[in-house]
């Protein structure tokens, strides 16, 4: 099976604009999770999305948003660009069959805000 | 909400010595905890993962323990290999009453394994 594809791979931005970062999963995954990567916060959770539905929400402002498609396939998008919001974004998909899968990461964006 | 500690943040050993990595989470419901090795410019990708109905987990050279009492669990790398080295990420999973995939990560440790 191909592995979660993310796009792009790179964004370069300025601040005050919005961006919106794509994922597909694992075909058959129907979990879609999305973190944040930098050097001084770690890996954080962004939010999680499993049948287009949103189920869990990580302390981010709202700002930062998503969506799920019937296919699985999911996008976050970013409003009003801050330079902290410079990153590397990864989404993660897993099957979800009624518990805790291994998640598997996409290559993830990097995002970066000038 | 659920807290992960790591430890050490850095780690070098010699090739052929073993690696221990400690994280301690503070949600006792916790039930899944993950381990992923980064490496430079790469995606996580999952090496072991262990279930809190299980103590102990092994895969060739990598293990996990997990302790539920003193909630902590542990990554083993035996035989180190210079290709070992990346930056290793520990994980939990809190229920938080539901079917959940949010992982909350430990800070990593960038393990260098010195030929």
């Amino acid at each position: 099976k191909a592995g979660v594809t993310q796009t792009p791979r790179y964004l370069i931005k300025t601040r005050g604009q919005q961006v919106t970062l794509s994922c597909s999963p694992i075909s058959g995954h129907r979990s879609v999770s999305w973190y944040q990567q930098t050097p001084g916060q770690g890996l954080q959770f962004l939010f999680e999305y499993f049948s287009e539905t949103q189920r869990n929400k990580g302390n981010f402002p709202g700002r930062f948003s998503g969506r799920q498609f019937s296919n699985s396939r999911s996008e976050m998008n970013v409003s009003t660009l801050e330079l902290g919001d410079s990153a590397l974004y990864l989404c993660a998909s897993s099957t979800n069959r009624g518990k805790t899968d291994t998640q598997y990461f996409g290559p993830g964006t990097r995002l970066t805000v000038l | 909400g659920e807290n992960v500690e790591q430890h050490p943040s850095t780690l070098s050993v010699q090739e052929g010595d073993s690696a221990v990595i400690k994280c301690t989470y503070s949600d006792s419901a916790s039930n899944y905890f993950p381990w992923y090795k980064q490496e430079l410019g790469k995606r996580p990708q999952l090496i072991i993962d262990i279930r809190s109905n299980v103590g102990e987990k092994k895969d060739q050279r990598i293990a996990v323990t997990l302790n539920k009492t003193a909630k902590h669990f542990s990554l083993h790398i035996t035989e180190t290999q210079p290709e070992d080295s990346a930056v290793y990420f520990c994980a939990a999973i809190s229920p938080e009453g539901g079917a959940t995939n949010k992982l909350i990560f430990g800070t990593g440790t960038l393990l260098a394994v010195q030929p």
